[in-house]
């Protein structure tokens, strides 16, 4: 059981290259999430899609597109990179809603970028 | 204001002592909260979720929450240095359930 598999885990980037970061999880979770972390702010939501068909803005959305491809995958893209964007970011899903662990959040182990 | 606050720390406590870890959050309408734990280089994985006031404990760690003042904590008891980590603390927002946004963490360091 993979659980939550995010690729690349590093990636090196020139300002205004583009790329995408790919998420895929085996669990049947319905919400997928990407996160980014710097030092001393904690995970900021880029986006989130709550289910299939369906993206959302979080706190950090400028900069960034998203993809919900099927149940299993959601992409996040840059399409034209800024150092600002230097971060770790993480990808997670849950299965759904509700007072139970159906809201406990899966975390892929992070994808290192950094763009010069 | 963010929606959810921590003390950054660092935070250092004897090995052996209680941690306590605070935790406060702007949307009152919240329901679901969260503490997970992060080691440096690795992925959040979590400690514990509670959903109603009061406290919630489960083996070293107990949740405590208190929706009337916006706060959530975690204490953890004997702590060993193995406890040392980043904590972070989660809310889910209420205007949208699946808006989950989590604090800055506090860094704490249990010392042998």
């Amino acid at each position: 059981n993979a659980g939550v598999t995010q690729t690349p885990k590093f990636q090196v980037l020139k300002t205004g290259q583009s790329m995408t970061l790919q998420c895929a999880q085996d669990m049947n979770h319905n919400s997928m999430y990407w996160y980014r972390q710097d030092p001393g702010m904690g995970l900021r939501l880029i986006y989130y899609s709550a289910s299939e068909g369906t993206t959302d803005k979080g706190e950090v959305p400028n900069g960034y597109n998203v993809s919900r491809l099927n149940k299993r995958e959601f992409s996040l893209r840059l399409e034209s990179a800024a150092p600002s964007q230097t971060s770790v970011y993480f990808c997670a899903s849950k299965f759904g809603q509700g007072s139970s662990g159906a809201n406990v959040l899966t975390f892929g182990a992070g994808s290192r970028l950094t763009v010069l | 204001q963010k929606e959810v606050e921590q003390n950054s720390g660092p935070l250092s406590v004897p090995e052996g002592a209680i941690a306590s870890l605070n935790c406060t959050y702007s949307d009152r309408g919240s329901q679901s909260f969260f503490w997970y734990r992060q080691y440096s280089g690795k992925s959040p994985e979590l400690i514990m979720s509670i959903y109603s006031n009061g406290d919630k404990e489960d083996g070293r760690f107990t949740a405590q929450l208190n929706k009337a003042s916006q706060y959530v904590s975690l204490l953890i008891r004997d702590s060993q240095p193995s406890d040392s980590a980043t904590y972070l603390c989660a809310v889910i927002l209420s205007t949208y359930n699946n808006d989950m946004r989590f604090g800055a963490g506090t860094r704490l360091t249990v010392k042998p």
